[in-house]
């Protein structure tokens, strides 16, 4: 997994309570990325981060926050969980340090949410 | 809008028996398409990076090959190791938009 780890790796919550995951890398890649997916959509970007402190809107934000304090580490947080938001979320990292024009994306093991 | 469609959804194979997927694609500017494979449970596993019509990549019995419109993953005398989600992707700007995947299962 690229030395990529998600934490937690499975959670049960009840409908609007807070929930932040959280992915960690030990690779020291530019980018970070987090994507839910879905039978019959694939994978779909929430938000993405080209640096500390500096992050994007994906496709699917409505819902979701992110913040990214350190090179490691990438929070997404969803402020009141919703059952739509049932998913197994995956966070990916890409842009080795050395060679910014790598545009591979390595991912992590998930997490599955479950929004009760 | 970047759009990916794979095609079939679901591929069962016997084992040696050879075949190919398919990734059709719409993007505003291909910075390179890409093939993983996901395992039930895990995370997609990066196969491939093509970047140019023409071009291909080879790993064991996988083949992926790429023109303006489309890619193909040919897989060649499959085992049944080689049951998984295969997943295709492009790249425009550093996002990455998928497609729904094919299920491919190779039966003994």
């Amino acid at each position: 997994d690229a030395g990529i780890t998600q934490s937690p790796r499975h959670k049960v919550t009840e409908t609007g309570t807070p929930v932040t995951l959280r992915c960690h890398q030990t690779e020291n890649h530019r980018y970070m990325y987090w994507y839910r997916q879905d039978p019959g959509h694939g994978l779909r970007l929430i938000h993405y981060s080209y640096g500390v402190k500096d992050t994007d809107k994906g496709e699917v934000s409505d819902g979701y926050s992110v913040s990214r304090s350190k090179t490691e580490d990438f929070l997404l947080t969803l402020e009141s969980a919703t059952s739509s938001q049932t998913s197994v979320y995956f966070c990916a990292i890409s842009g080795p340090p050395g060679a910014p024009t790598r545009n591979e994306q390595f991912f992590g093991p998930g997490t599955r949410l479950t929004v009760l | 809008e970047d759009q990916v469609t794979q095609s079939p959804e679901a591929l069962r194979l016997q084992e040696g028996e050879s075949s190919s997927l398919n990734c059709s694609y719409t993007v505003s500017g291909l910075r390179g398409l890409f093939w993983y494979r996901q395992d039930p449970g895990k995370g997609p596993e990066f196969l491939f990076t093509l970047y140019s019509a023409g071009e291909e990549k080879e790993k064991e019995r996988l083949k992926a090959t790429l023109t303006k419109k489309e890619s193909f993953l040919h897989i060649t005398a499959p085992k049944p190791e080689d049951s998984a989600t295969y997943l295709c992707a492009v790249q425009n700007d550093y996002k990455l938009s998928f497609g729904a995947g094919t299920t491919v299962t190779v039966r003994a």
